[in-house]
């Protein structure tokens, strides 16, 4: 079953701006992870963030987690045009249950 | 590192047709792999879990005698789609977990399937 759901979002950006998108879940979890996949391609793994973190950097990605609200951010900084992809949230919960459940998705486009 | 090769990339084939995909960990062992179904501009849902060297487990109305998955090595699961029709046509995705890694750690996935049945 899905736990992690996006707010179904399709976002066309123009490069050099910032792109937030919203993941939320259901239950309680080890650790939400973030994952691009390019059109018709596999996923990449993006950052992971622990139940116990509540913002996380890596390069231009910055991931909030609020486990009080069952929901995470992720924001993309100065995006640029091979950023475009879908970005899934997926989620481990926590109780020894270690397969990915993956949300919705958001479409990104940057336009350059 | 970490590199998960799957094969075909794409296959067209007439319906009544078996199909395998097969899902490599080129430079890493992986005593369990998992085999996801994506449909256009939809999420990934999980079909099963390939443990290496026992039976798969399959998520609910996941028909085992239609998705055959063997795990014969610690680098190789494969998916085998039997008498496959239209309906079957979708992106099939393969990912692996390191032998190394917890089990929490993030996935290594291939770059996808796309079976298209005639």
């Amino acid at each position: 079953s899905q736990q992690g759901e996006e707010d179904p979002q399709a976002l066309s950006i123009q490069e050099g701006e910032n792109a937030t998108m919203n993941c939320s879940y259901k239950t309680s979890i080890n650790n939400l992870q973030w994952y691009r996949q390019n059109s018709g391609r596999g996923l990449v793994h993006l950052i992971l963030i622990r139940s116990n973190e509540r913002e996380k950097h890596s390069g231009r990605l910055r991931v909030t987690l609020d486990t009080s609200k069952k929901s995470s951010s992720l924001l993309i900084t100065a995006s640029r045009a091979a950023d475009t992809a879908s970005y899934f949230c997926a989620t481990i919960d926590l109780y020894g249950n270690n397969r990915l459940a993956f949300g919705k998705g958001n479409q990104v486009v940057v336009i350059p | 590192g970490a590199v998960v090769s799957q094969h075909p990339s794409r296959v067209i084939c007439k319906s009544g047709t078996s199909v395998k995909i097969e899902c490599r960990s080129l430079d890493f062992q992986a005593t369990t792999m998992f085999w996801y179904r994506q449909f256009p501009k939809q999420s990934l849902m999980l079909m099963a879990t390939s443990n290496e060297g026992s039976k798969a487990t399959y998520e609910q109305g996941v028909e085992k005698d239609k998705f055959l998955i063997n795990h014969a090595s610690l680098t190789l699961s494969t998916l085998t789609v039997t008498s496959a029709h239209p309906e079957d046509s979708s992106f099939y995705i393969c990912s692996a977990r390191a032998l190394r890694d917890r089990p929490d750690q993030p996935q290594h996935f291939g770059d996808g399937t796309r079976l298209s049945i005639l």
